[in-house]
């Protein structure tokens, strides 16, 4: 089966720039998670959705993030406007439910300038 | 908070030599459990996952791990280690009924010919 496809792989932007992640999950998972992973730690769950739901974005910074899922496949996430501290590698991953494993794309590696 | 310590932050190993990762996470509840392995330039892949019974679960590529609950660990081992495991090893847990999953800060495996 198809992996979950993220793009585009590296993004390079000056700061108070907007940017934004398009990630595609593997056919069939209801389930989408983003991620950021900052240097040397381990990824942490931005915002969760079930199907077009987003049912977790607790640590989603909504001031300057957003994200949607608009018909339940395909997702975005956009920063606007970006900051030198949003450098890092943005995940998706999705799972087809609960107490399912997740599956990871390749993730975006952003740096700001 | 709830958290997932992995204590070694860099190995390095000849060929041959035995591994053992340590995972140690700080849940009172149900959990699952999982280690993911992310090869260079690639994207996180599942490594072997507990959710529940015989709490030696062996995984791909010869890796296993052990669930010790009262010790809440869930290292991750394997008997002789090849050049082609060097790569960065995350544990994970989640609660069980709870989606979230909380990364440790991984481990850099170095496995020298």
């Amino acid at each position: 089966e198809a992996g979950v496809v993220q793009s585009p792989r590296y993004k390079i932007i000056e700061k108070k720039q907007p940017v934004a992640f398009w990630c595609n999950p593997i056919s069939g998972h209801n389930t989408l998670y983003w991620y950021r992973q900052n240097l040397g730690q381990g990824p942490e769950l931005l915002i969760r959705y079930e199907n077009e739901e987003a049912v977790d974005d607790s640590q989603l910074p909504k001031d300057r993030f957003s994200a949607e899922r608009l018909k339940g496949v395909d997702s975005t996430l956009k920063i606007q406007p970006a900051e030198l501290g949003d450098s890092a590698v943005y995940l998706c991953a999705s799972s087809s439910g609960s107490n399912q494993p997740q599956h990871f794309g390749d993730g975006t590696r952003l740096s700001i300038l | 908070a709830q958290s997932v310590s992995q204590h070694n932050h860099h190995v390095i190993l000849s060929e041959a030599a035995s591994l053992e990762l340590g995972c140690n996470y700080s849940y009172g509840g149900t959990v699952n459990l999982f280690w993911y392995v992310q090869y260079p330039g690639q994207h996180l892949q599942l490594l072997l996952k507990y959710f529940s019974g015989d709490p030696l679960v062996k995984g791909i590529k010869g890796f296993e791990a052990e669930f010790i609950k009262s010790k809440f660990s869930f290292n991750l081992r394997k008997p002789s280690v090849q050049w082609s495991d060097t790569a960065e090893y995350f544990c994970a847990v989640n609660e069980r009924g709870f989606q979230k999953l909380v990364f440790g800060t991984g481990t850099r495996l170095l496995v020298s010919p």
